[in-house]
Formats: C-alpha cells, sequence, structure tokens
C-alpha cells in the first residue's frame, strides 16, 4: 500500500530565510503528488500538485517543489518565508491508476513556524 | 474546481449518542471521500462513498460505528455511531474534480466534533 513519509514534524526558521519540508513516498509506480497547507482552525488548502510533465513544479504564495522519481520524493521549498507561512504542511500521494478507488493518502504533515 | 459543503461546522455532543454530518459537491462526483483528523494529527481515510453502493472502509473503520450514505452524485452524509470521547476529531469530507491531466482534491471545511 501507498504510504507518505515527512521526517520533520516542526520546522522552526526565521521569517526571510529559506525552508525545505521534506516529502517522501513509498511507491515506484506512477503517482500523483500533492502539498496542501492546513492554516490554524481552517480546512484544507491546495499550495500545488505534480501530475506529470516538469518536475519542478510552482505553486500559490511563492512556494515550489520538485518531483524526484528516482528518490521517491516530493520535496516543498521556498526561498523566504513569511510570518504568515506558520502552518501545518501535508504532503499527499495518490496512485495515478487509481482504479476503483483514487484514494489521496497523506503523510503526518509538518508544522513550519516561522519566528522573527 | 469545486465547492463543498459540510455541516454542521463544529458540534459537542454526549457519548453515547450520534451525529450525523452532511456533505454537499456543486457538482456531480463519481467517489466521495471521508477523512478523520484527530487533535495534532494528520487525516486519516475512513472510507470511500461511491453512488448506488456500500461504503468502502479502510482498516480499523466499521460500518456499524462510521455508516455512510450515498443518495446521489452531490452528496453524502457520514453518522459517528455511539460516540466516546475518542471520537472527539475533525471529520472532513473530500471529492476529486477535473480531468486526469488536471485532477485535484477539494475538501470540506470539516466538522469539529467534540465529545464530552
Amino acid at each position: 500500500a501507498q504510504s507518505v513519509t515527512q521526517l520533520d514534524s516542526q520546522v522552526p526558521v526565521f521569517e526571510e530565510a529559506p525552508v525545505e519540508l521534506r516529502c517522501n513516498y513509498s511507491s515506484s509506480v506512477s503517482v500523483y503528488l500533492f502539498w496542501y497547507v492546513q492554516y490554524p482552525n481552517q480546512g484544507l488548502q491546495l499550495l500545488l500538485k505534480y501530475l506529470s510533465g516538469s518536475t519542478l513544479v510552482k505553486g500559490i504564495n511563492g512556494f515550489e517543489a520538485e518531483f524526484n522519481k528516482s528518490q521517491t520524493s516530493f520535496h516543498l521549498r521556498k526561498p523566504s518565508v513569511h510570518i504568515s507561512d506558520t502552518a501545518e504542511y501535508f504532503c499527499a500521494v495518490r496512485d495515478h491508476y487509481g482504479g476503483a478507488t483514487n484514494k489521496l493518502i497523506f503523510g503526518t504533515g509538518t508544522l513550519l513556524a516561522v519566528q522573527p | 474546481s469545486a465547492v463543498i459543503s459540510q455541516k454542521p461546522s463544529r458540534d459537542i455532543c454526549q457519548r453515547g449518542t450520534s451525529l450525523t454530518i452532511q456533505c454537499q459537491v456543486d457538482s456531480q462526483v463519481t467517489m466521495m471521500f471521508w477523512y478523520r483528523q484527530q487533535p495534532g494529527q494528520s487525516l486519516t481515510l475512513i472510507a470511500t462513498a461511491n453512488q448506488g453502493s456500500e461504503a468502502t472502509y479502510e482498516s480499523g473503520f466499521v460500518i456499524d460505528k462510521f455508516p455512510i450514505s450515498r443518495p446521489n452524485l452531490t452528496f453524502s452524509t457520514l453518522t459517528v455511531s455511539n460516540m466516546s470521547p475518542e471520537d472527539s476529531s475533525i471529520y472532513l469530507c473530500s471529492a476529486w474534480t477535473g480531468t486526469s491531466m488536471n485532477t485535484e482534491a477539494f475538501f470540506g471545511q470539516g466538522t469539529r466534533l467534540t465529545v464530552v
């Protein structure tokens, strides 16, 4: 079964510094990859997605992620963070050939804590 | 894109009672998904709901505890039965929209359930 690993449960970073949130998935089959953000007491918002094509994906709020098939990774990056980026970030994966279920499997989440 | 409306947004319930959560999508979708997010944790898939058939439950979740209805292509309900404090969580519904070349999972805002 597909699984997603986010090794860092919390990433503290100073404002305007760069940040990378790591995500690895288990399966080598063709997959769709997603990053979602959840601000405190709010729902999930899609940051970006990789379905096919260019391995470098750009999303909202200045975030980008790079799909690396050989390393089964999809790390999220931002060159300069703001206080407002403080939130929980979830990596998620779905098998490309989802068949009857098209399940979206989530990682455990990474809390990005931006400090002034 | 899709808009998913969920209600209630929050509730406080007595142990031993049941709560039914409603989820309405503004377009027809084949499958709808129900997730649970326990405090401070990630999203765990409870079940997949197809219109016209019984829901498919993930390991650790059973129909007697979480009965699901899917009467049409835009609506689903999840009931949390015989509640205990351990059921205190955020429950979210989700649906995929778009084509295989441009697909995305949308989420409702969630139902924040507290069992006392």
